[in-house]
């Protein structure tokens, strides 16, 4: 079975500060992985997503994340926190051979600091 | 391009008592994802349609819930009777395809008091 663990509840950085947030999986095979965003009272947006090919993937907004086997790690960045980035952020991992069927890890709340 | 509608946005209920959500997925999208989304936690599927069928209904609790997409178009998620634990936010979500991007709707938050 998959699972996400997502470090650290809540995340509070600076504006203009490096925004980190981390996500480790579990799968027994290679899975697909997702980073989404959930403003209040709001539906999820897709933020990036990587199934196969290059490691580093790029998403919407400046953000970013590193598919890393080794440390069965998706960790999300961005370098340069917003205001508008505060927002509650989830990894998923995708079961292998679903259709899209996502497992949720419990979610990080960013707050962004002036 | 109109997004995933829900209705209602908000709903209070008491326990023991019968309630019934809606979803109307983008236009085309064959999909349709039901996701259980309880506070401090992340969203939870509980049923995936293709197209008028289902595909993976596991995680349902199919003693007191129950879905339908019966025209392979809108959706609609009872619940009944309600139970203090439901309390959460319902999530739907579609797709053009399985291995698509899916959109999600606002959701449905329902209190169980």
């Amino acid at each position: 079975a998959q699972s996400v663990t997502q470090l650290g509840s809540h995340v509070s950085v600076s504006e203009g500060a490096l925004v980190l947030l981390r996500c480790n999986y579990s799968s027994s095979v290679p899975p697909y992985l997702f980073w989404y965003v959930q403003y209040p009272n709001q539906g999820l947006q897709l933020l990036l997503k990587y199934t196969t090919g290059a490691t580093l993937v790029k998403g919407i907004n400046g953000f970013e994340a590193e598919f890393k086997k080794s440390e069965t790690s998706f960790h999300l960045t961005k370098p340069s926190a917003h205001m508008s980035d505060a927002a509650e952020y989830f990894c998923a991992v995708e079961k292998p051979g679903s259709a899209r069927q996502l497992t949720f890890g419990s979610g990080t709340q960013l707050t962004v600091l002036p | 391009e109109a997004g995933v509608a829900q209705s209602p946005r908000y709903k209070i209920i008491e326990k023991r008592q019968s309630v019934a959500f809606w979803c109307n997925p983008i236009s085309g999208h064959a999909t349709l994802y039901w996701y259980q989304q309880i506070l401090g936690q992340g969203p939870k599927l509980l049923i995936q349609f293709q197209n008028n069928g289902v595909v993976d209904d596991s995680q349902l609790p199919k003693d007191r819930f129950s879905a339908e997409r019966l025209k392979g178009v809108d959706s609609t998620l009872k619940i009944q009777p309600a139970k203090l634990e439901d309390s959460a936010v319902y999530l739907c979500a579609s797709s053009p395809q399985a291995n698509t991007e899916a959109f999600f709707g606002q959701g449905t938050r329902l209190t169980v008091v």
